[in-house]
């Protein structure tokens, strides 16, 4: 089965630097990747998905990379600000499930 | 806007007793999830159910139950509650994995405290 770990438990940046979060997954069938945000007292909420026909995808502020050879995806965050500060968790489809790993504390310092 | 709506936010219950967790989406979604939440272990998979009356064990599933009498209700049951069953409880529901937008979206979450 899948299995989805993220790197660091937590990490600290200052206000307007930019954020890498980064995950790493076990199932190479895997074709689809989410990363959500979770802000304290709530459920977790969609920023971005990518597919595995895909290498790069951008959003507004964020853009997720994935690199099939080594099965690791990134999630990075221009200019983060205070408001960007939540839990971050990726998660990697399984069949229809989705698999999700720990999950990385981003706290922003102003 | 989808929405997920669980029953409650904040439960307290004892031990033994016998808990249903609600959950309701408005998207007509086929796919429906429940997580539970705990720290350092992130999301783990219970339970989940592609159609109505159908269900398939997660990562996690001892001690649950699940009922998926309706596409748009999906319920979480604990037997006998136990004090590890202390959690932060996450529904989602999502469209089938064929579909070209597959997210889950979650409701707010249930905090269940086992006394």
């Amino acid at each position: 089965g899948e299995s989805v770990g993220l790197h660091l438990p937590t990490l600290s940046v200052q206000e307007g630097d930019n954020s890498i979060i980064n995950c790493a997954y076990s199932n190479s069938a895997s074709d689809y990747f989410i990363w959500y945000k979770q802000e304290s007292g709530k459920g977790p909420q969609f920023i971005i998905d990518i597919r595995s026909n895909m290498d790069k995808r951008q959003g507004q502020r964020v853009t997720v990379l994935l690199n099939k050879t080594v099965k690791h995806l990134s999630l990075q965050i221009a200019a983060t600000q205070p408001g960007d500060s939540a839990v971050y968790f990726c998660a990697g489809d399984e069949g229809g499930k989705l698999i999700f790993g720990q999950g990385t504390e981003l706290s922003v310092k102003p | 806007d989808v929405k997920v709506t669980q029953s409650s936010r904040y439960l307290v219950k004892r031990t033994g007793e016998k808990v249903f967790l609600e959950c309701v989406q408005d998207m007509d979604h086929e796919n429906m999830f429940w997580y539970r939440q705990d720290p350092g272990l992130g999301l783990r998979l219970i339970y989940f159910s592609y159609d109505v009356k159908m269900k398939e064990k997660g990562d996690i599933p001892e001690g649950y139950s699940v009922s998926r009498e309706k596409k748009e209700r999906f319920s979480l049951i604990l037997e006998s509650a136990s004090t590890n069953q202390t959690s932060m409880y996450l529904c989602a529901s999502s469209l089938p994995s064929t579909a070209s937008n597959t997210e889950a979206f979650f409701g707010q979450g249930t905090r269940l405290t086992v006394v």
